[in-house]
């Protein structure tokens, strides 16, 4: 099974909500990945966690905050978004070697609009 | 800064050709290259994964080929159908430990 799970699918909120992305794996994958991807152009690395820990951070404001409970489970918390962060968010997973690093398997993404 | 570029930006064939679809990156210190299909609105499936020792990986009408030492990928779609439109992305990981998107290739088969 090379099934990356997101929910929801699709989120509209408005900029004064909280609310939460969630990914899940079961493959046994110890690295786990964000990505927000705008219409027509390719995915862009926010996050990326090994082991559960935080080791990539590209820079992303504040109002996304994310987290990894455990090894199958990525959340992305998201406060007092701006209508500009309306975009696909794809979650991705994948072997986790140190430098070497094996597929990456992306889920099937959360449409967010943020009015 | 690793910088990838795909060539073409689109293209449109009639079912039943073969085609090749390029990439180029900037820097060759990469670790392996991923090729992706996108279907619109959807998450990225992952075609082929080559390592930086390999020259060339196939799976099924996908052949994938890489030369770092001149940083350029192709990706081979033998026999090409309606079912193999989408978006085309090549990703080379990187040293920093990314991979980096290339802006992609938008592909159209016609009946």
């Amino acid at each position: 099974d090379t099934e990356v799970t997101q929910t929801p699918k699709h989120l509209v909120m408005g900029m004064t909500n909280k609310k939460s992305l969630k990914c899940e794996q079961h493959m046994g994958h110890r690295a786990m990945y964000w990505y927000k991807q705008k219409a027509k152009k390719p995915p862009e690395l926010m996050f990326v966690y090994s082991y559960e820990k935080l080791s990539i951070n590209e820079s992303v404001p504040s109002r996304f905050s994310p987290e990894c409970p455990n090894s199958s489970l990525l959340n992305l918390h998201l406060h007092a978004l701006q209508p500009e962060d309306s975009a696909l968010y794809l979650c991705a997973s994948s072997q986790d070697r140190g430098f070497y690093q094996e597929t990456q398997y992306f889920g099937p993404g959360t449409r967010l609009l943020v009015l | 800064k690793q910088e990838v570029t795909q060539i073409p930006a689109a293209l449109s064939v009639p079912e039943g050709e073969n085609l090749v679809l390029n990439c180029s990156f900037t820097d060759s210190a990469i670790y392996n290259l991923q090729w992706f299909r996108q279907d619109p609105g959807k998450g990225l499936t992952s075609l082929l994964l080559i390592q930086s020792s390999q020259r060339e990986q196939t799976s099924g009408r996908l052949n994938a080929s890489l030369d770092k030492s001149s940083g350029r990928s192709t990706l081979y779609i033998a026999a090409s159908q309606p079912g193999d439109s989408a978006t085309y992305l090549c990703a080379p990981y990187n040293q920093g430990g990314k991979l980096i998107f290339g802006q992609g290739t938008e592909l159209s088969v016609k009946p």
